[in-house]
């Protein structure tokens, strides 16, 4: 099975500054599609971005980008201008693109703290 | 409806009773999913329903969980007998079929077993 690693259980960001969250992942497949979800206290679970992995280049939402390191297995998400709302849980996840492969396998999560 | 939605939001109930979790998907969306999230953790995966194929399963963690969707839209999380180790909230996500297609997550049923 998929595993989802991020190592990082807590940040903190001052506001309007950058951070960068962590996640590692690991596979056999080649073709796969990686997620970055939001959750804040009202458990609502909000996408941030995706990435089809056969795409090279790293996907982009407004001030939320991704690093994304096919042959590291690596798949980092940058918020820049960090703002008061993004304070969260950000969980990474991960989705095979075999066909009838059907679920989400999730990290456990970051907490973000934005400082005012 | 313009998101997916659950009921009831939080459920307290004792040790030994059933509860049965209501998920109404995104109109339009044959695939729904259902995920627990126990405290500190990540989703764990239980089941996966699409249009009218037989559900995957897979990852519900004793015969006393089970689920149905009727008229492939609105569907039930049973959990019989319930234990403490239950507790947990309970995720419902619906998507399109397309492949890699991104699930759209409902807010949660918070679910405390006394």
């Amino acid at each position: 099975a998929q595993t989802v690693t991020q190592s990082q259980p807590e940040m903190s960001v001052q506001e309007a500054e950058t951070v960068t969250l962590s996640c590692t992942y690991d596979t056999s497949e080649s073709d796969y599609y990686l997620f970055w979800y939001k959750q804040p206290p009202s458990r609502q679970m909000i996408l941030v971005i995706r990435q089809e992995a056969y795409k090279q280049q790293n996907a982009t939402e407004n001030r939320f980008s991704v690093n994304f390191q096919k042959a590291a297995k690596s798949f980092s998400l940058k918020i820049s201008d960090s703002q008061l709302g993004d304070a969260a849980m950000y969980f990474c996840a991960y989705r095979s693109a075999f066909p009838g492969a059907n679920n989400l396998f999730f990290g456990t999560g970051t907490r973000l703290t934005v400082i005012p | 409806g313009a998101g997916v939605s659950q009921s009831p939001s939080n459920k307290v109930t004792e040790k030994g009773k059933d509860v049965e979790l209501r998920c109404d998907p995104i109109s339009g969306h044959t695939a729904l999913y259902w995920y627990r999230q126990s405290l500190g953790q990540g989703l764990e995966f239980l089941i996966y329903f699409q249009g009218n194929s037989a559900p995957d399963k897979s990852g519900l963690p004793s015969d006393r969980f089970s689920a149905e969707r009727t008229g492939g839209s609105v569907s039930t999380l049973t959990i019989q007998r319930t234990q403490q180790e239950d507790s947990a909230v309970y995720l419902c996500a619906s998507s399109s079929t397309r492949a890699g297609e991104t699930q759209y997550f409902g807010p949660g049923t918070r679910l405390l077993v006394l």
